[in-house]
């Protein structure tokens, strides 16, 4: 079955930057998203369509693309923006949904 | 805007059956599909299965294809998660999710979350 990989975790001092990457042999064909998910909340979208971002997701969170890597980037990091950071794309055929294995970014 | 409320926590046996709920408001539930993602204790995100509720087109990752049922009723914009004999292993928080789509692709990703379920299966 198709995978994405993260790195486990990130560790970023207050106001430095912060990147996440994941890596999938479809993303050069499929879009990525990325999806914050704080202790005990529900995860909340915050880059889509590689580098979109919803409305009410601070501009310091910003998404990239290269070849079977896609990178999320979060710029003068805060202390909220600590938690778990996924993912999440499709297949090939564009028919079985996945998420990353997740990244714990600690400020 | 979208909201998507689930039903409360559940504490079942092994070998209990269970049909959890997603209730949509703020919008017609036809409008876009609805997902199912499991979150096992201390675990990531897992897609299991994705429902368009207008005319309950449903497909399922490999992973539960077999293991789950995902069902809606459009008429009181709800969708639905169950299983027919819970295992120790189905301990979870269930979300459910909504995927807008045009009429060529669904590029949203998952853009509304509800809450979480939290079930537990214990002997």
């Amino acid at each position: 079955s198709y995978e994405l990989t993260q790195p486990p975790s990130v560790s970023v001092s207050p106001g430095q930057t912060a990147r996440v990457t994941c890596s999938g042999d479809a993303l050069p064909k499929q879009y990525a998203y990325w999806y914050q998910q704080k202790s005990g909340q529900a995860p909340v979208l915050v880059i889509y369509k590689d580098s979109e971002r919803p409305s009410g997701i601070p501009e310091r969170f910003s998404g990239s693309s290269s070849g079977t890597t896609v990178t999320l980037t979060i710029s003068g990091v805060q202390a909220e923006d600590e938690a778990d950071y996924y993912c999440q794309s499709v297949d090939s055929n564009g028919t079985s949904y996945v998420f990353g294995t997740g990244t714990k970014v600690t400020v | 805007e979208v909201q998507l409320v689930q039903s409360g926590a559940e504490v079942k046996k092994p070998g209990e059956s269970l049909k959890i709920s997603c209730q949509s408001s703020g919008s017609s539930l036809t409008n876009y599909w609805i997902a199912w993602v499991r979150q096992m204790p201390g675990q990531g995100l897992e897609w299991m299965g994705i429902i368009y509720p207008g005319d309950s087109d449903t497909k399922y990752s490999p992973s539960f294809k077999g293991q789950v049922t995902i069902s809606a009723d459009k008429s009181i914009s709800t969708a639905y998660l169950q299983w027919s004999s819970l295992k120790a292993s189905d301990t979870a928080i269930y979300y459910c999710a909504t995927l807008h789509c045009t009429s060529t692709s669904c590029l949203s990703g998952f853009d509304y979350w509800g809450q979480g379920t939290l079930v537990t299966v214990s002997s």
